[in-house]
C-alpha cells in the first residue's frame, strides 16, 4: 500500500516556538505538499514542491517555511509559532509527470499554539 | 484563478436515502476533477475521479460525472448508510503556468442516522 507519514498526529506548542512538522512518502513521488484546514474554509495550500530542493509558495505562505532535502522527505516549520496557526496540517503527494494529479494524504498532524 | 464551490453542510440523511451534494467549478484549463472523503480523525482520500468531459467517475455506490457544459461534478449515491457519514470535498487539478495545482471546495459534512 501507498504511504504518506506524518511524524506527529497531535503537538501543543507555545507562542514563539519554533515548529518541525515532518512527511515522509514511499512511492516516489515526484510533487508533495503541505495544506491546512480549517472549518468553512477547506484546505488551503501553503507551499508545494516539484522536486528536491525545489519549493513554490502556495495560497498563504507567510509564516511558514518548507524545507526538502530529499525526494521522499517534506517538511514544513514555523519560525515563531502563533495562535492564528492553530490549525490541521495535511500533507499530500502526487505522482507528477503527466498524472491526473490525484493527491495521497497523511493522516494529517493537528497543532494547537498557545 | 480557479475555484470550487460545493454546497454547504452538515448535510443529515437518514439511512437509506438519496445523497446529492453539488459541486461546481471555474477553470480556465481542462481539469481533472475528484471527490475526497474524509473521515473522523484521518486525512483525506480519494473516493472517485473523472479526467476529461463526460467521464463518470465511480466507487463504493458513489457516482459523478464530468459535465463541462454546466461546470459541474455532483456527487450522489442511492442509498447512503451511516458508515458514508465523514466530510466530502470537490476538488480540480490543473497546471497553471506548468505547475499542478490542486484546488479544494470549502468540504460538505454529511451525516447519516439509523
Amino acid at each position: 500500500d501507498v504511504k504518506v507519514t506524518q511524524s506527529s498526529r497531535y503537538l501543543v506548542k507555545r507562542t514563539g516556538e519554533k515548529v518541525f512538522l515532518e512527511c515522509v512518502q514511499d512511492m516516489d513521488h515526484e510533487n508533495m505538499f503541505w495544506y491546512r484546514q480549517d472549518p468553512g474554509l477547506g484546505l488551503r495550500l501553503i507551499y508545494f514542491s516539484y522536486d528536491v530542493k525545489m519549493k513554490e509558495k502556495g495560497d498563504i505562505p507567510e509564516g511558514y517555511s518548507v524545507s526538502r532535502e530529499k525526494k521522499e522527505r517534506f517538511s514544513l516549520i514555523l519560525e515563531s509559532a502563533s495562535t492564528n496557526q492553530t490549525s490541521m496540517y495535511l500533507c499530500a503527494s502526487t505522482l507528477g509527470g503527466a498524472d491526473t494529479g490525484e493527491l495521497f494524504f497523511g493522516e494529517g498532524s493537528r497543532l494547537t499554539v498557545l | 484563478g480557479n475555484s470550487v464551490t460545493q454546497m454547504e453542510g452538515p448535510v443529515t440523511l437518514s439511512e437509506e436515502a438519496f445523497l446529492t451534494i453539488n459541486c461546481t467549478y471555474t477553470a480556465t484549463g481542462y481539469p481533472s476533477l475528484f471527490w475526497y472523503v474524509q473521515y473522523p480523525g484521518e486525512g483525506l482520500q480519494l473516493l472517485l475521479k473523472a479526467t476529461k468531459a463526460d467521464d463518470k467517475g465511480s466507487n463504493k455506490g458513489f457516482e459523478a460525472t464530468y459535465r463541462k457544459e454546466t461546470t459541474s461534478f455532483h456527487l450522489e449515491k442511492g442509498s447512503v448508510q451511516v458508515s458514508d457519514s465523514a466530510v466530502y470535498f470537490c476538488a480540480l487539478s490543473d497546471r497553471p503556468g506548468g505547475y499542478q495545482k490542486v484546488t479544494f471546495g470549502t468540504g460538505t459534512k454529511l451525516q447519516v442516522i439509523p
